[in-house]
C-alpha cells in the first residue's frame, strides 16, 4: 500500500525548476506532500484531495491525477531553502490511514 | 502555544528490554499516530488511534503496543525491543488531514 516516487534524490542548481512524482497501485482518497529537513520532524506542505485539483503556494505546487492515482509536486525556480527530503502520504479512504513514499531526496546548490 | 512533544528524545536499550515512547500533545486532537522512519523506507505506520480507547495496527505494527486513555498522550511500548527496532520514531497528530509530527525519538537497541 505504500506508494511509490520517484526520482529517489536530484540535485539542482538554484533557480532551476523539478518534478517529483507519487504513485499508487489503488484509487486514492487523497495526497499529502511533506517536507523533512536532515534531522528535523516532516512538516507539512498540502494536501489534495480527488477530484484532480490543483494546489500551490509560492513557487510549490502540486496536481493530483485521480484516474492514475498519480500525484505531482512542482517546485519551480528553487532556493537554497527548498532542499530536504520530500515525501507523499496517501490515504485511499478518508480515515487518515495515511501510508508514506519512501521520500526524494532535493539538494540545491548555489 | 500548542505543540507535541516526545520522550526521550535518544534512548539506548538492550535487547529483550521493554522500552516506552511517550507522546503528549495539547492540541486537543482526536488522531494519533507513531511511525518509525528508516533509510530507504521513508515513514512506516506503526498504530494510530482515533480517540480515546481506540487503536488500530498499521503496516508494521508486529513488537509495537499503544494504549490510549486520554486525548493527549499516545505512548508507544516495545515490549522486548530488537535490534531491527533501532530506529527514529515520529509521533504525529491530526486535525483536518495534516500531520503535526514531534520531533522524534532516536531508539538504539543493542
Amino acid at each position: 500500500q505504500q506508494p511509490v516516487q520517484s526520482p529517489q534524490a536530484v540535485i539542482l542548481r538554484e533557480g532551476e525548476d523539478a518534478v517529483i512524482n507519487c504513485s499508487s497501485s489503488k484509487a486514492l482518497y487523497s495526497v499529502h506532500w511533506y517536507r523533512q529537513k536532515h534531522g528535523e520532524a516532516p512538516v507539512f506542505l498540502m494536501i489534495l484531495l480527488k477530484g484532480g485539483e490543483q494546489k500551490g503556494h509560492d513557487k510549490i505546487s502540486a496536481s493530483f491525477n485521480e484516474k492514475k492515482q498519480q500525484s505531482s509536486l512542482y517546485l519551480t525556480a528553487s532556493q537554497l531553502s527548498y532542499s530536504g527530503t520530500y515525501f507523499c502520504g496517501t490515504e485511499i479512504e478518508d480515515n487518515n490511514d495515511m501510508r508514506f513514499g519512501a521520500g526524494t531526496r532535493l539538494t540545491v546548490k548555489p | 502555544d500548542a505543540e507535541i512533544t516526545q520522550s526521550p528524545r535518544h534512548k539506548i536499550t538492550e535487547t529483550g528490554r521493554q522500552v516506552t515512547l511517550a507522546c503528549h500533545q495539547t492540541w486537543n486532537h482526536n488522531n494519533m499516530f507513531w511511525y518509525r522512519q528508516d533509510l530507504g523506507h521513508g515513514l512506516r505506520l506503526i498504530h494510530y488511534s482515533y480517540g480515546v480507547q481506540d487503536t488500530n495496527k498499521g503496516e508494521v505494527s508486529d513488537g509495537y503496543s499503544v494504549s490510549r486513555s486520554n486525548t493527549e498522550d499516545l505512548p508507544l511500548t516495545l515490549e522486548s525491543a530488537a535490534s531491527s527496532q533501532t530506529s527514529v520514531y515520529f509521533c504525529a497528530s491530526s486535525m483536518f488531514g495534516e500531520l503535526f509530527f514531534g520531533e522524534g525519538s532516536r531508539l538504539t537497541v543493542l
